[in-house]
C-alpha cells in the first residue's frame, strides 16, 4: 500500500510571501506525482504535474521532486489570499489504471 | 482539460430514501470513474471505481449493496445512496481519467453535497 504523507497545517503565511507545501511518499517506483488544489467546500482541482527530478514552473508554482529523497514540493510564490486551501499531494496507487493515492493535505492560509 | 460534471449540487432527503446522484465526462468519454467522500475536514476517501460495461469495485468496508453505481454509458456514472442515512451526510465526488502531461490523473467534477435529515 502506498503511503503519502503531508503536514495537515493549517500553514500561515503573510500575502506576497513563499507558501512552501511538502509531500514525502513510500514507494520508491513512482514517476508522476500531482498537485490538486481543493477549496472548502469545493471539490479538488488538478494544478501540477510532475515527471522528473528538479523544478517545473507554472506561472507562480514551482513543483520541485527529488526521487532518491522521494519527496516533492509545491512552492507558491507571491502567495495571495486567493491561494488558501487545502493542497492535496497524489501518486499513482498502483492498483488500477489511474488510481491514485492522496494525501490529506495541507491547509493553507495566507494572510493579507 | 477535462471537463466533469455532478448533479445534483445539493440534495436533501429524509431518512429511509434513496438519492440517485450523476456524473458525466462532457467532451470525453471514461470506461472508468470514480466515486468518493469526504466528511467535513477529512481527507478524500476513495469508495468505488466504475467501470463502463462491468460491476463496479468497491473499496474495504464499502457496502456494495447500500451504494449502487451504474456506469450506464461512456460518459454516465450514477451513485445510488440507498436507505440513506445520517451518517452517509457527506460531500460526494466522482472523478474521471484523463491523461495530464503523458501521465495518467484524474479529474473531478463539483461534487454532490448530500443530507439526510
Amino acid at each position: 500500500q502506498k503511503e503519502v504523507e503531508q503536514n495537515s497545517g493549517p500553514l500561515s503565511v503573510p500575502e506576497g510571501a513563499i507558501a512552501s507545501l511538502n509531500c514525502t511518499y513510500s514507494d520508491r517506483v513512482s514517476q508522476s506525482f500531482f498537485w490538486y488544489r481543493q477549496y472548502s467546500g469545493k471539490s479538488p482541482e488538478l494544478i501540477m504535474s510532475i515527471y522528473s527530478n528538479g523544478d517545473k514552473e507554472d506561472g507562480r508554482f514551482t513543483a520541485q521532486l527529488n526521487k532518491a529523497s522521494q519527496y516533492v514540493s509545491l512552492l507558491i510564490r507571491d502567495s495571495q489570499p486567493s491561494d488558501s486551501a487545502t493542497y492535496l499531494c497524489a501518486v499513482p496507487s498502483g492498483a488500477g489504471s489511474y488510481q491514485l493515492t492522496f494525501g490529506k493535505g495541507t491547509k493553507l492560509s495566507v494572510i493579507p | 482539460g477535462a471537463v466533469v460534471s455532478q448533479h445534483p449540487s445539493r440534495v436533501i432527503c429524509k431518512s429511509g430514501t434513496s438519492v440517485k446522484i450523476e456524473c458525466r465526462s462532457l467532451d470525453f468519454q471514461a470506461t472508468t470513474m470514480f466515486w468518493y467522500r469526504q466528511f467535513p475536514k477529512q481527507s478524500l476517501m476513495l469508495m468505488a471505481t466504475s467501470n463502463e460495461g462491468s460491476k463496479a469495485t468497491y473499496e474495504q468496508g464499502v457496502e456494495k449493496d447500500k451504494f449502487l453505481i451504474n456506469h450506464a454509458s461512456l460518459t454516465l456514472s450514477t451513485l445510488t445512496v440507498t436507505s440513506a442515512h445520517p451518517e452517509d451526510s457527506s460531500f460526494y465526488i466522482c472523478s474521471a481519467p484523463w491523461i495530464a502531461g503523458g501521465a495518467e490523473t484524474q479529474y473531478f467534477g463539483p461534487g454532490t453535497r448530500l443530507l439526510v435529515l
